[in-house]
C-alpha cells in the first residue's frame, strides 16, 4: 500500500538554525498538510497546500515557517530560526482530494525535531 | 467543526470487540465522522468515515445513529497492536482537528 514517506526521523538543530523537514507524499495525491505535536499534547494543524500555494494556516504558521513542493515528489517544511519551543513531532499528510468531507488524509510517521 | 465528546480511556481484553463511542451532538448534515487512530511514536492512521449509514472496512466498523449525534467504532477482534489513541473527527472542511481522543488499552 503506498504510504507517506518523512526524513530524517530525527532531527537535532541547535537554537536559531534553519531545519528543513523532508516529506515525499503518496505519488497521485495532490493536497499536502503538515501537522506537529508537542509532546504529550494534540496534533495541531499547520498549514494545507495545493498547487503550489498556501490553502490554509494556522496561527502558529508564522513568518519563521514556509512549506515548498520543489520538485515533483517532494513537500518540505522549513523552519527558519529555530525556538526551544519547536520541539516537537512533524507530520506529513497527503490526500488525493481537496476536502476532507469523503476523502482521508493519509500521515507519515514524522519527523522528532528537537531543538538544543 | 462540530466538537466530540469522547471517554478518555477505555480497556478492552484481547480477542474480544472493541466497541469506542463518541458524541458529536452538534454535527450538521454535511459533517462526516472521521476515525483515526495513532499507535505510540507513529503517525495519525487512518481507520474508517462515514456520513450517515454504517460503514464496514478491513479494520473497523462504524455505526452512526439515525439523528446522527454519535457514534460507535468497533474493531470486531481486538489485539495488542490495537492498543493507541482512536479520535473520533467531525469534519466538514480540509483540515483535521485533533482532540484528545480515548486511549484503548488491549488486554492479554
Amino acid at each position: 500500500e503506498p504510504e507517506v514517506t518523512q526524513t530524517p526521523s530525527h532531527q537535532v538543530t541547535q537554537m536559531g538554525q534553519e531545519v528543513i523537514l523532508r516529506c515525499v507524499p503518496i505519488s497521485n495525491h495532490l493536497y499536502f498538510y503538515w501537522y506537529r505535536q508537542i509532546l504529550g499534547q494534540k496534533v495541531e494543524f499547520l498549514v494545507s497546500f495545493y498547487n503550489n500555494e498556501i490553502s490554509e494556516k494556522s496561527e502558529i504558521f508564522d513568518d519563521q515557517f514556509s512549506v515548498e513542493r520543489p520538485d515533483g515528489s517532494n513537500f518540505t517544511l522549513k523552519i527558519r530560526s529555530t525556538k526551544l519551543e519547536d520541539s516537537a513531532m512533524y507530520f506529513c499528510a497527503s490526500s488525493e482530494y481537496r476536502y476532507l468531507v469523503d476523502q482521508p488524509q493519509h500521515f507519515g510517521d514524522g519527523t522528532r525535531l528537537s531543538i538544543l | 467543526d462540530a466538537k466530540t465528546t469522547q471517554p478518555t480511556s477505555m480497556d478492552c481484553a484481547e480477542g474480544r470487540a472493541a466497541n469506542l463511542p463518541c458524541n458529536h451532538s452538534t454535527i450538521s448534515g454535511n459533517e462526516y465522522v472521521y476515525w483515526y487512530r495513532q499507535i505510540h511514536s507513529q503517525g495519525p492512521q487512518y481507520i474508517i468515515h462515514g456520513l450517515k449509514n454504517n460503514e464496514t472496512n478491513e479494520m473497523a466498523s462504524l455505526i452512526i445513529t439515525e439523528d446522527r449525534k454519535s457514534s460507535t467504532l468497533i474493531l470486531p477482534h481486538a489485539t495488542l497492536r490495537d492498543t493507541a489513541v482512536y479520535y473520533c473527527i467531525v469534519v466538514r472542511d480540509d483540515k483535521i482537528i485533533f482532540g484528545k481522543g480515548t486511549r484503548l488499552h488491549i488486554l492479554p
